[in-house]
């Protein structure tokens, strides 16, 4: 079952910041936070992930509190391609671990 | 990153028949999955498709109604048995190699009628 909480939807205006909120207060010391979305009939893409640290990508910034039981995905300047719903996961990434189950995500629409 | 093909991008069956979908990586992975999606619906884990053994299915799922074959590092395939409408969904592979990202097929729609 999936082990997050996020709002069901956000609205943000294009250019601005998006900050989408994750809850995984249950998340165990060797477990990564990974973040997809999903855009309209597309399979899923990855945007980035991280296990304690903050982390920095060309598509997103991923901040992650320091008792590790929530995080922020933010997008610096949204455009109307980042529309799209957008899943936080919880996952132990070792072979054999088969638990990445996708909870029923934040649908983020960026408003003209 | 690692490509993922999937086959047939979408069909159309009937009530009672079976159709198998094909996911095809392009570099070795260590990890296969296969998801479902119904309409409007966040993604469902079916099962982990395990190199030259039996896959692994969660709750819900089951090998007679589902079998997954995954011969080698870079190829599985998920068979839907005997469908009704109520499989109409989209079916996703995801393959990867831990602890790095996964990454998914564009999917397969299944419609039953």
């Amino acid at each position: 079952d999936a082990k997050t909480t996020q709002p069901p939807s956000m609205d943000c205006a294009e250019g601005r910041a998006a900050n989408l909120p994750c809850n995984h207060s249950t998340i165990s010391g060797n477990e990564y936070v990974y973040w997809y979305r999903q855009i309209h009939s597309q399979g899923p893409q990855y945007i980035i992930h991280g296990l304690k640290n903050n982390e920095t990508n060309e598509m997103a910034s991923l901040i992650i509190t320091e008792d590790r039981k929530s995080s922020t995905l933010i997008l610096p300047h949204a455009t109307l391609r980042d529309t799209a719903v957008y899943y936080c996961i919880v996952w132990l990434a070792q072979t054999g671990a088969n638990n990445l189950f996708f909870g029923t995500g934040t649908r983020l629409t960026v408003i003209p | 990153s690692a490509v993922i093909s999937q086959k047939p991008s979408r069909d159309i069956c009937q009530r009672g028949t079976s159709l198998t979908i094909q996911c095809q990586v392009d570099s070795q992975v260590t990890m296969m999955f296969w998801y479902r999606q119904q309409p409007g619906q966040s993604l469902t884990l079916i099962a982990t498709a395990n190199q030259g053994s039996e896959a692994t299915y969660e709750s819900g799922f089951v090998i007679d109604k589902f079998p997954i074959s995954r011969p080698n590092l870079t190829f599985s395939t998920l068979t839907v048995s005997n469908m009704s409408p109520e499989d109409s969904s989209i079916y996703l592979c995801s393959a990867g190699t831990v602890p790095r990202e996964l990454f998914f097929g564009e999917g397969s729609r299944l419609t039953v009628l």
